[in-house]
């Protein structure tokens, strides 16, 4: 139990575009997600905070109008990565809560994101 | 001076051998104690979560909390090489609320050598 997916795995895309990075929890319902960031052999860093059916909050730093968090279901969030340059390249990694208290978090398998 | 305080290694030991990886940490509040195993270009796996302080085991890997010494341990028996992986220690405050978030470790590379 208490699969998330995390969709695409990796991705390659030019400068300027945007990127959009599926997380769903396929067996249970995830009232919150999480969006992480990864730097190599560094550890996780919080970038938001997702509850369905409201705005995402964000850690101090972190760009808003940059990366859009939507939350649309209990099921699913979905992170854009908007106007990527090279400094956005990283691993991202989000995880999901199941419903009920102090429920652990369970990460998906990250997507890696390369912007030339 | 961080939250969670974890020695990133490189650790390695030979097959068979018990490991044991550990993890300081400041912050009191902290009653939420777990353990994530992840391989490379991959996202962690939860291990072990523990609530306040004592031991809990499942299959080779025991986890061991004091809040007393603000020091939690995770050891692994009759370790494998799939086994290597970098492991996370984390730890929150809990409760219901988003506001609970998780603080991770820097992670420990661990390599067990056949």
């Amino acid at each position: 139990g208490a699969v998330v997916s995390q969709h695409p795995s990796w991705v390659i895309c030019k400068s300027g575009t945007s990127v959009k990075i599926e997380c769903r929890s396929l067996d249970f319902q995830a009232t919150t997600m999480f969006w992480y960031r990864q730097f190599p052999k560094q550890s996780l860093m919080l970038m938001a905070t997702s509850n369905e059916g409201s705005k995402a909050t964000y850690e101090q730093g972190v760009e808003k109008d940059k990366f859009l968090i939507n939350h649309a279901s209990l099921t699913l969030s979905t992170l854009t990565v908007t106007s990527a340059h090279p400094e956005d390249s990283s691993f991202y990694i989000c995880s999901a809560r199941d419903k009920g208290y102090n429920q652990p978090q369970h990460f998906g398998d990250g997507t890696r994101l390369s912007i030339l | 001076q961080k939250e969670v305080e974890q020695d990133p290694g490189p650790l390695s030991v030979p097959e068979g051998a018990i490991v044991s990886l550990n993890c300081t940490y400041s912050n009191s509040a902290f009653q939420y104690f777990m353990w994530y195993r992840q391989y490379s270009r991959k996202g962690p796996e939860l291990l072990m979560y523990t609530y306040s302080s004592g031991n809990k085991e499942d299959g080779r890997f025991t986890a061991q909390v004091d809040k007393s010494s603000k020091y939690i341990s995770l050891f692994i028996r009759d370790s494998q090489p799939s086994d290597s992986a970098t492991y996370l220690c984390a730890m929150s405050g809990g409760g219901y609320s988003s506001a609970s978030k998780i603080i991770f470790g820097s992670g420990t590379r661990l390599s067990i050598r056949p």
